[in-house]
């Protein structure tokens, strides 16, 4: 079935730090990755829409100079959450919807537990 | 603002029980509703629901939408212990390429 990657699992790391986090589908292509945020005991809420080729789409909210998206190839999304803060600290997760055209469900990454000191 | 509600928040029930999680919504031109399983990581799929009154089951598990009463139910027959988990529902917009909207998920505990 379709996978998706995403990496590192776990990140601790000290505020003021910039923090790279990839996204990738390893066996479809994906035109379009989405990226969450987890709080705890909270749901998932949508952060932006990770556009291939072309510029994220933010959720109100969510600044985007804060939160670099990056969508550079079919299988590769990168979130960069910069000069992160303690209140950055929450679960990352991405997910793709594999099948152009078809109507399949997104699949998830495992997601990233970022911690800032 | 699409929304979705979730019910019960949390459940505690003994092996070998049958538990029934509720799953109302609001949304800005309907395209599918989903159910996952949330464990330690990442949510697995369960269910995507578009149509009213077709019941999908997998094993144990079966899901029902009702599009006229904006609600879906997730069933689980003969729970297990590997039952426990977080259950999410989401919608999902039509119209293009959209995130999807997470209700808060029910925490399932099955004691054995």
């Amino acid at each position: 079935g379709a996978v998706v990657s995403q990496h590192p699992s776990r990140v601790i790391c000290k505020s003021g730090t910039s923090v790279k986090i990839e996204c990738r589908s390893l066996d479809f292509q994906a035109t379009t990755m989405f990226w969450y945020r987890q709080f705890p005991k909270q749901s998932l809420m949508l952060m932006a829409t990770s556009n291939e080729g072309s510029k994220a789409t933010y959720e109100q909210g969510v600044e985007k100079d804060k939160f670099l998206i990056n969508h550079a190839s079919l299988t590769l999304s990168t979130l960069t959450v910069t000069s992160a803060h303690p209140e950055d600290s929450s679960f990352y997760i991405c997910s793709a919807e594999p099948g152009q055209g078809r109507r399949q469900p997104q699949h998830f990454g495992d997601g990233t537990r970022l911690s800032i000191l | 603002e699409d929304k979705v509600v979730q019910s019960p928040l949390s459940l505690v029930v003994h092996e070998g029980d049958t538990v029934t999680l509720n799953c109302s919504y609001e949304v800005t031109n309907f395209r599918s509703l989903l159910w996952y399983k949330q464990e330690k990581k990442a949510p697995t799929f369960l269910f995507m629901l578009t149509s009213s009154g077709i019941e999908k089951k997998s094993g144990r598990l079966s899901s029902i939408l009702d599009k006229k009463e904006l609600f879906s139910i997730l069933n689980i027959t003969a729970t297990q212990t590997g039952d426990s988990a977080i259950y999410l529902c989401a919608v999902e917009r039509g119209g293009g390429a959209d995130g999807l909207t997470f209700g808060k998920g029910t925490h399932l505990i099955i004691q054995p």
